[in-house]
């Protein structure tokens, strides 16, 4: 299977905090993409980092990519209750153009 | 620029019926993807299309659905004789042309519950 997977399953943590989210994939990659999906709704888009780039910051959030351990991390700093949603990481594999292959995702609950 | 747009919204279907999901990709956009959830899990790739040609329908399962992106009017996600297994989450996305594995913009979704 090519699909990735993501620790921890869930996350919770109080707002202020960091959280940092991980994510793992088993085939070569383009590019690997973090999105966002609130409760029963549709996915926004977070960030993209290409697979010749180790690290990128977006705001609040800073992603790392390792191709060598085939692993990625998402944190997401002084976290906010509104960023209570599920986050999945999803790789563009150097062979499937333009299918993108899910992780389970983390779910993460700040506290006010 | 209105964002991707799906409907409907929610669809209950009985055994044996057809489900019909569209997908209006977002302005200037030529790719289109289908994804389904089902609960409590990730995205699982369905078919990528641009108009007119499917390019990768690796997901697609082999009997009952098909999909369609024609030259004018919404993409199709089209479930032939649903069964209760089909209950899922229907998720498009769109990208602009170009390199497809860039950015993908998806929409609200379409929630099919099959009773």
């Amino acid at each position: 299977s090519q699909q990735g997977e993501e620790d921890p399953q869930a996350l919770s943590i109080q707002e202020g905090e960091n959280a940092t989210m991980n994510c793992s994939y088993k085939t070569s990659i383009n590019n690997l993409q973090w999105y966002r999906q609130n409760s029963g709704r549709g996915l926004v888009h977070l960030i993209l980092i290409r697979s010749n780039e180790r690290e990128k910051h977006s705001g609040r959030l800073r992603v790392t990519l390792d191709t060598s351990k085939k692993s990625s991390s998402l944190l997401i700093t002084a976290s906010r209750a509104a960023d209570t949603a599920s986050y999945f990481c999803a790789n563009a594999g150097g062979t499937s153009y333009g299918k993108l292959t899910f992780g389970q995702g983390t779910i993460l609950t700040v506290h006010p | 620029n209105a964002g991707v747009m799906q409907n409907p919204r929610h669809l209950v279907r009985r055994r044996g019926q057809e489900a019909r999901l569209r997908c209006s990709p977002m302005k200037g956009h030529s790719h289109v993807y289908w994804y389904r959830q089902l609960p409590e899990e990730g995205l699982k790739f369905m078919v990528y299309l641009q108009k007119e040609n499917i390019i990768d329908e690796s997901g697609m399962p082999k009997e009952r659905f098909s999909a369609e992106f024609p030259k004018e009017g919404p993409s199709i996600l089209r479930i032939q004789q649903v069964v209760r297994g089909d209950s899922a989450a229907y998720f498009c996305a769109s990208s602009p042309p170009g390199v497809s594995t860039d950015t993908q913009y998806f929409g609200p979704g379409t929630r099919l519950t099959v009773l």
